[in-house]
């Protein structure tokens, strides 16, 4: 039930096109989910963020969608770019008990020239 | 400013030896946090530290790893008898307390150490 499920594995996506990653949970006392994108080399690093109480979040070109009922929240990459490829993680927090992130497996992007 | 430092950036070891592995979080933050990735992998949580509360040790994989954090700022990672499947890369993470109260409430994280047992 602490598990944030990630699809898909990875992403080929054409220079100006979308990019979508989905993740799913089912811990219902998640009260918060980041994305983080990690560069070879580097840890991640946070993207972009929403609460539950709201149903997309958008800054630039990257927007979060975000259904409650299906325990469901997926990123949207809009006109990607060479410079976006790289590894998204979703993640969640639990409401109660240790401010620590449950993180999903990853997607690594490549958006071809 | 200065962010979430972490040494050595790669280490090798052989089997059986036992490793330490530095994370110097951000000035100021309370909590730290040690994770695993291994290839292709997610992150991993090992273990999580905040102000001087007892740690959240349930992600430790065996008894042959163990960490502490002095004095409420570095945090040493330790693993014993290393094994070959300990290989991955270990990062560190730290943040001032309570996550997505704010947009700077989040984890900020380490370079990452890579760790490669022979």
């Amino acid at each position: 039930q602490q598990q944030v499920k990630q699809s898909p594995q990875s992403l080929i996506v054409q220079k100006g096109g979308i990019s979508i990653i989905n993740c799913a949970y089912e811990n219902t006392a998640f009260d918060y989910f980041p994305w983080y994108q990690q560069f070879p080399g580097k840890g991640p690093a946070l993207l972009i963020a929403i609460r539950p109480d709201v149903s997309e979040k958008k800054e630039g070109r990257f927007t979060i969608s975000f259904n409650k009922s299906a325990k469901q929240f997926s990123l949207h990459i809009m006109d990607s770019q060479p410079g976006d490829s790289a590894t998204y993680f979703c993640a969640a927090r639990s409401s109660g008990g240790f401010q620590k992130l449950v993180f999903g497996t990853g997607t690594r992007l490549l958006v071809s020239p | 400013g200065a962010g979430v430092s972490q040494s050595p950036s790669n280490k090798v070891t052989e089997k059986g030896k036992d490793v330490e592995l530095r994370c110097d979080p951000i000035s100021g933050h309370t909590a730290l946090y040690w994770y695993r990735q291994s290839l292709g992998q997610g992150l991993e949580f090992l273990i999580y530290f905040q102000g001087n509360s007892a740690p959240d040790k349930s992600g430790l994989p065996s008894d042959r790893f163990s960490a502490e954090r002095t004095g409420g700022s570095v945090s040493t990672l330790t693993i014993q008898r290393t094994q070959q499947e300990d290989s991955a890369v270990y990062l560190c993470a730290s943040s001032l307390g309570l996550i997505g109260r704010s947009s700077t409430d989040t984890q900020y994280f380490g370079p990452g150490t890579r760790l490669t047992v022979l």
